[in-house]
């Protein structure tokens, strides 16, 4: 069963800095991994979706990579501003699947 | 499109009332999802169609839990009895089979069991 862990389970940074949230995954055989937004009380806002044969993926200032071999990824987050604090959530679509499996999620706080 | 739709957003019902959670999936999507999601366990996928048709139910925790997809624009999740534990948040998703999957999800709706 794919296993998909998210560290840091928290994080607080101050507005400006640039920040990685990591994600790890037991089976490399996914067919897509994606990186999602969601606010407190709010549904899931998708950020970033990576296929299987791409390193990476940018949207303004966020980039998320992923290394299938070593069953990682990464979103990076440059510049960071009070409006990102959220909680991030990865999850992989397997490849002989069709529903997502979800990481916990980093919950982030950005303060001014 | 309006994304998915989920109603309703908020409900509190008493233990061993029945409970009926509603989704509108996004037009032209063939697969749709349920999931539940709890502090403790994060996102737990509950069942999910494909055309209609239930393809994977192996996450419904108990018979209590029941799903519905009577035609493309329309799905529900039955609760009967509630109990407390099933307080959640019920999220709904739908996705096109492409290329360049990616899942699309609604507001969700807040379950409380008191």
């Amino acid at each position: 069963k794919q296993e998909v862990t998210q560290i840091p389970a928290a994080l607080s940074v101050p507005e400006g800095e640039n920040l990685v949230l990591n994600c790890s995954f037991t089976d490399s055989a996914i067919y897509n991994l994606q990186w999602f937004r969601q606010d407190p009380g709010k549904g899931l806002t998708s950020l970033l979706l990576i296929q299987s044969s791409q390193r990476e993926q940018t949207s303004g200032r966020l980039n998320a990579s992923l290394d299938k071999s070593s069953g990682r990824s990464t979103l990076y987050i440059a510049a960071s501003q009070p409006g990102d604090s959220a909680t991030y959530l990865c999850a992989v679509l397997p490849s002989e699947g069709y529903a997502l499996n979800f990481g916990k999620g980093t919950s982030l706080l950005v303060t001014p | 499109d309006a994304g998915v739709i989920q109603s309703p957003r908020h409900e509190v019902t008493e233990m061993g009332q029945e409970v009926t959670l509603r989704c509108k999936p996004i037009s032209g999507h063939d697969y749709l999802f349920w999931y539940r999601q709890t502090m403790m366990r994060g996102l737990e996928l509950l069942i999910y169609f494909n055309n209609n048709v239930p393809i994977d139910d192996s996450g419904m925790p108990e018979d209590r839990f029941s799903a519905k997809m009577p035609n493309a624009s329309f799905s529900t999740l039955k609760i009967q009895p509630s109990e407390p534990r099933d307080s959640a948040v019920y999220f709904c998703a739908s996705s096109r089979w492409t290329g360049n999957t990616e899942a699309f999800f609604g507001q969700g709706t807040r379950l409380t069991v008191v």
